[in-house]
């Protein structure tokens, strides 16, 4: 049991490269979502999606795109990256939607720097 | 919209003293829920805590404990017996009704442990 991975773990791009983070979960989790973190923010909410072919813009989509076509992968895309999208983004999952309680787990994060 | 708010972005603690982390929460929703999270240096994003907001008891989890004031807003978390490898950044997290499984972070606070 993997849990949640993500890769690549480091990623430099330069300025209108486009690119795809890849996440994947063994845990047959309805949900998954992705988060960036930059500093003294804390993590804001990109893109998530409550099961295989829907998905929703979160806090900060902008810039990203996103698919759920399997349970396992969701994918974020990177059209036209931009400086601002220097970042380390996360991916997590959590199983049952109708719970508050449900914990998300997180993958080990990517570091991505747009030059 | 929910909204959570860490004032202290950094603290220090004695070896072996408890420490509370502040945080409030700003929603109109009556039914969330408030996480903590551990991210030490190396990086991830390690659960430590739930309350929700119907919980009539705080939280506990080993070392851990959620200081629960509802009519306050306030969720602070206590590590009680700190330790070296507590050092870590920790953020304050908020689920809602109304909003899938999706978490809305506070800013964060560096807590450094002094031996």
């Amino acid at each position: 049991n993997a849990g949640v991975t993500q890769t690549p773990k480091f990623q430099v791009l330069k300025t209108g490269q486009s690119m795809t983070l890849q996440c994947a979960q063994d845990m047959n989790h309805e949900y998954m979502s992705w988060y960036r973190q930059d500093p003294g923010m804390g993590l804001r909410l990109i893109h998530y999606s409550v099961g295989a072919g829907i998905t929703d813009q979160g806090e900060v989509p902008n810039g990203y795109n996103v698919s759920r076509s399997t349970t396992e992968d969701f994918p974020l895309r990177l059209l036209s990256a931009a400086p601002s999208q220097t970042s380390v983004y996360f991916c997590a999952s959590s199983p049952r939607l109708e719970s508050l309680s449900n914990e998300q787990f997180f993958g080990p994060g990517t570091r991505l720097t747009v030059l | 919209a929910q909204k959570i708010t860490q004032t202290q972005p950094g603290m220090f603690v004695q070896e072996k003293e408890a420490v509370t982390l502040d945080c409030t929460y700003d929603t109109s929703d009556q039914s969330y829920g408030l996480f903590w999270y551990k991210q030490p240096s190396s990086g991830e994003m390690i659960f430590l805590i739930y309350q929700g907001s119907y919980d009539e008891q705080n939280a506990t989890e080993g070392r851990y404990s959620l200081n629960f004031q509802k009519a306050r807003k306030s969720a602070n978390l206590v590590i009680s017996a700190s330790q070296l490898g507590d050092s870590a950044m920790y953020f304050c997290a908020m689920s809602s009704s109304t909003g899938a499984n999706n978490l809305f972070f506070g800013t964060g606070t560096r807590l450094t442990v002094i031996p």
